[in-house]
């Protein structure tokens, strides 16, 4: 595997149903970020990790619960979501931004569908 | 605060036509730009960068872009269009403690045979 991937690409779930998205990025970075991709919307950034340490979190709903064990794995956690939570969940890594700014490298996301 | 302004939503070009993508930001100090590409169904890839130096910066595809601080632009071009171009254009700005991007609207470009 090469770059940043996501699991599942596809994702459809009832609104009391929990699960989870998956990143991981093979190209030794130590940030990772989850974006949110809405129809009609700019992307919009929820979560920033560095070293492991969440560093932002864009006043994303306590239903979204990120995790980072390590600096290549990033999970989203998802429990009771809404309708209005479908859309592409888009993750990125980039170098560690404590040493200046860096591009960010995408994964190809998981759209997730809530019924 | 940070913003970036796509102005064209959608657009259209014939195939071997020229092309040019507007971005407008606001931004307090130095800014990163970039350009991203995502396909139908797919992530974000990379076009290019500027970050210092020349205004004028090339990416991948044959893709360019010029930074003008003057008009607080930095507009993407093509020469020549190919069909496979087809897709929505971001433009972007990083700032912050965070490296966060502040990204545009998005341009849907489409191209005629």
């Amino acid at each position: 595997e090469t770059g940043v991937t996501q699991t599942p690409r596809h994702l459809v779930m009832g609104m009391t149903n929990k699960k989870s998205l998956k990143c991981e990025q093979h190209l030794g970075h130590n940030a990772m970020y989850w974006y949110k991709q809405s129809a009609k919307k700019p992307l919009e950034l929820m979560f920033v990790y560095s070293l492991e340490e969440r560093v932002e979190n864009n006043s994303v709903p306590s239903r979204f619960s990120p995790e980072c064990p390590n600096s290549s794995h990033l999970f989203l956690h998802l429990h009771t979501l809404q309708p209005e939570d479908s859309a592409l969940y888009l993750c990125a890594s980039s170098q560690d931004m404590t040493s200046g700014v860096y591009e960010q490298y995408f994964g190809p996301g998981t759209r997730l569908t809530v019924t | 605060a940070q913003s970036v302004t796509q102005p064209d939503i959608h657009i259209t070009v014939s195939e071997g036509a020229s092309l040019e993508l507007r971005c407008n930001y606001s931004y307090g100090a130095t800014p990163y730009l970039f350009w991203y590409v995502q396909s139908p169904g797919q992530g974000l890839q990379l076009l290019l960068k500027y970050f210092s130096g020349d205004t004028l910066v090339q990416g991948i595809k044959g893709f360019e872009a010029e930074f003008k601080r003057s008009q607080s632009s930095f507009n993407l071009r093509k020469p020549s269009v190919h069909w496979s171009d087809a897709a929505e254009y971001f433009c972007a700005v990083a700032g912050g403690a965070t490296n966060k991007l502040i990204f545009g609207t998005g341009t849907l470009l489409a191209v005629q045979p």
